[in-house]
């Protein structure tokens, strides 16, 4: 069965780069989330979108931003890249019920590191 | 950690144990969810219970859920090596996003 897809999976920037990373969902999930890991930490939520319109914002600084597609992929945008931007970065993807969040599917995560 | 706080941090046993960890969180929920996370890898999903349900069970897996003591355990019975991971618990308000506990580092020792 076709899972999440991550591109790139891994990616080194130098401090005050841009950094662009792309998610692909499962066929007909209708949100997606973004999440940052870093090390030895538990994810934290960034961004979700629902049906390509932005749904919810977390802990996502101004530096970065973020869009889904009319194709459903989207896309994490972060510029002025700091050392702390270094981690995983999951997208996860999700079939919303009608009350509630059920199952999130989670791609492989991008690997983010700041030199 | 935004919801949940997981105990213990770090777990280790031997092969054909047990394991439990616990999950606190703070306000009201729909539901909460475990994942178990490979050193360095996506997070796969184990079981989700729901609100109004107090036990769920999937395979080795038993899951209870206290919404009087805002609490949860993950019990993985006969352990084997290959559960060695970090677990997690998430839960979802009414907000349709999941916040995730800070996670228990399962080791299972052959």
């Amino acid at each position: 069965a076709a899972g999440v897809i991550q591109s790139p999976r891994h990616l080194i920037k130098e401090k005050r780069e841009t950094a662009t990373l792309k998610c692909y969902p499962i066929p007909r999930h209708d949100t997606v989330y973004w999440y940052q890991q870093g090390p030895g930490q538990d994810p934290q939520f960034l961004i979700s979108f629902y049906e390509k319109m932005q749904s919810d914002k977390g802990s996502i600084p101004d530096r970065f931003s973020a869009q889904q597609f009319s194709d459903y992929h989207s896309e994490l945008n972060m510029s002025s890249l700091e050392l702390g931007d270094s981690a995983l970065y999951f997208c996860a993807s999700s079939q919303l019920g009608y009350s509630s969040t059920g199952e999130l599917f989670f791609g492989e995560g991008s690997r983010l590191t700041v030199l | 950690s935004q919801q949940g706080e997981e105990d213990p941090q770090a777990l280790s046993i031997q092969e054909g144990e047990n394991a439990t960890m616990n999950c606190s969180y703070k306000t009201s929920i729909n539901n909460l969810q475990w994942y178990r996370q490979n050193s360095g890898r996506g997070l796969v999903h184990l079981i989700l219970i729901r609100s109004n349900e107090r036990e769920k069970h999937s395979g080795r897996l038993r899951v209870t859920l206290d919404t009087s003591k805002k609490s949860s355990s993950l019990l993985i019975t006969a352990s084997r090596a290959a559960d060695t991971a970090s677990y997690f618990c998430a839960t979802e308000k009414n907000d349709y996003k999941l916040s995730f506990g800070a996670g228990t580092t399962v080791t299972v020792r052959a």
